[in-house]
C-alpha cells in the first residue's frame, strides 16, 4: 500500500541534543512537507520541497534543517538551536499544487 | 495572516447540521479543508478553487465566496464519525505554502 511513514512516533530529547526526524514516502510524490502543531493551534510550515536537492523555508524555520537527497526521503533536524522543539510534528507529500496532502501519523518530540 | 475560522467549537446532537467558516484577510487562490482526530494525521476533506473547480469527497459540500474571501464547510446529518477538528489551509497564490486556520473543534454527541 502507498503511503507516508513518520518514524519513530515519539522521542525525548535532551536540552542540546540535535534529533532527526523521519519522513519517508513510496507515493511517488514530488512536493514534501514538514509542519509543527502545537496544542489548539493550526499547522505551521517549516520547510517545503517541490523536487530532489531543492528546499524552502517555511514561516518558522529557525532551529531546523532539512535535505531531500531522494524523492521518497524528507529527514528534518531539529536542532539545538531551536529554544521551544517540544511539539507534534507532521510531514506531508502531494502530487503537486492544489492536490490532496497525504500526511503521516506524527511525531511527538519531547525535551527532557 | 492565518485564516480565521468560526466557530472555533461548536457540540451537535447525531443529525444534526453545522457550517464551518473560514475567513481571510487576502484574496483568496484556493482554499483546502481536512478533519484530524485527537493524536493522528488530518485526513483530507475538499479543495475549492478560484474559479469555481472542487475536488473532494462527494459526502462533504463547502463553498468559495471569492469577493468574500470565505469558505464554509457544510455538515449534514452528522454522525459520530463527523467528530474532529476541522482545518482550513488557504493559498493566496500557486506557492506550495498553505497558510491554515487555528481549527474547529467539532463533537458529535449521540
Amino acid at each position: 500500500d502507498g503511503g507516508i511513514t513518520q518514524s519513530p512516533k515519539y522521542l525525548f530529547r535532551k536540552e542540546g541534543q540535535n534529533v532527526t526526524l523521519s519522513c519517508e514516502q513510496n507515493l511517488n510524490h514530488d512536493a514534501m512537507y514538514w509542519y509543527r502543531q502545537d496544542p489548539g493551534q493550526g499547522l505551521r510550515l517549516i520547510y517545503y520541497s517541490q523536487i530532489v536537492n531543492d528546499f524552502q523555508k517555511g514561516d518558522i524555520a529557525e532551529g531546523y534543517s532539512v535535505s531531500r537527497e531522494k524523492k521518497e526521503s524528507f529527514p528534518l533536524t531539529v536542532t539545538s538551536a531551536q529554544k521551544n522543539p517540544t511539539a507534534f510534528y507532521l510531514c506531508a507529500s502531494s502530487d503537486g499544487l492544489n492536490t490532496e496532502a497525504f500526511f503521516g501519523q506524527g511525531t511527538r518530540l519531547t525535551v527532557v | 495572516q492565518q485564516p480565521v475560522q468560526s466557530p472555533q467549537a461548536v457540540i451537535l446532537r447525531e443529525g444534526e447540521d453545522a457550517v464551518i467558516n473560514c475567513s481571510s484577510s487576502k484574496a483568496l487562490y484556493s482554499v483546502h479543508w481536512y478533519r484530524q482526530k485527537h493524536g493522528e494525521a488530518p485526513v483530507f476533506l475538499m479543495i475549492l478553487l478560484k474559479g469555481g473547480e472542487q475536488k473532494g469527497h462527494e459526502k462533504i459540500s463547502a463553498s468559495f465566496n471569492e469577493k468574500k474571501q470565505q469558505s464554509s464547510l457544510y455538515l449534514t446529518a452528522s454522525q459520530l464519525s463527523y467528530s474532529g477538528t476541522y482545518f482550513c489551509g488557504t493559498e493566496w497564490d500557486s506557492n506550495y505554502q498553505l497558510i491554515w486556520g487555528a481549527g474547529t473543534k467539532l463533537i458529535i454527541k449521540p
